[in-house]
């Protein structure tokens, strides 16, 4: 079965800084993808970056970048320059079977993050 | 565009009353998820629809639970009958399907059973 791990629970920032949050995976599957959700204290999940398997890069959405070590299991979000508004809670997920339609979701137990001014 | 849209917002119930959630997910898209959040158990997958279809719905709870997608504009979930420990954050989710699709969100419905 597969499984997501985020070691950590709460981590702080100081604003304008960087900040690496931590995803560890666990899967058989050759096909899969990594998420990587926000989800502010008004509750709603905010999709933020994507990567594949078979990517060879790592995805970077504006101030947020993937670190996909496959070799290792690993799928740390990195976001720079963090902002105020950047604190919430975190969440690392991955679907597996991603060719075909019936792929599951995992979903980490989250990362709370604070960016202190 | 609009996003997924969930009704309602906030619902609170007495147990053993028949709740009912509902989703409009984003035009276009083909899957369709269900998920449950709680501080002791997180976010939890329910179930997920494929062009209407269940797919796997063996994050279901028990038999209390029941889901539907009459057509691809909307799914129910259904609690009956509910009982406090149902209290929690669900979650509609919705996905163009296929490799590499994202789930967007809605914004969840809030349920409190005293």
């Amino acid at each position: 079965a597969q499984k997501i791990t985020q070691t950590q629970p709460g981590m702080f920032v100081q604003e304008k800084e960087a900040v690496t949050l931590d995803c560890t995976y666990d899967t058989s599957d050759q096909s899969y993808g990594l998420f990587w959700y926000k989800q502010p204290s008004s509750g709603e999940m905010i999709f933020l970056i994507y990567q594949g398997s078979y990517d060879e890069q790592n995805a970077t959405e504006g101030r947020y970048s993937l670190n996909f070590q496959k070799a290792r299991k690993s799928a740390n979000l990195v976001i720079s320059a963090s902002q105020l508004g950047d604190s919430a809670m975190y969440f690392c997920a991955m679907r597996i079977r991603l060719d075909t339609n019936a792929g599951k979701s995992t979903f980490g137990d989250g990362t709370t993050l604070t960016v202190k001014p | 565009d609009a996003g997924v849209i969930q009704s309602p917002r906030h619902e609170v119930t007495e147990m053993g009353q028949e709740v009912t959630l509902r989703c409009k997910p984003i035009s276009g898209h083909n899957s369709l998820f269900w998920y449950r959040q709680t501080m002791m158990r997180g976010l939890e997958l329910l179930i997920y629809f494929n062009n209407n279809v269940p797919i796997d719905d063996s994050g279901m709870p028990e038999d209390r639970f029941s889901a539907k997608m009459p057509n691809a504009s909307f799914s129910t979930l259904k609690i009956q009958p509910s009982e406090p420990r149902d209290s929690a954050v669900y979650f509609c989710a919705s996905s163009l399907g296929g490799a590499g699709d994202t789930q967007y969100f809605g914004p969840g419905t809030r349920l409190t059973v005293l």
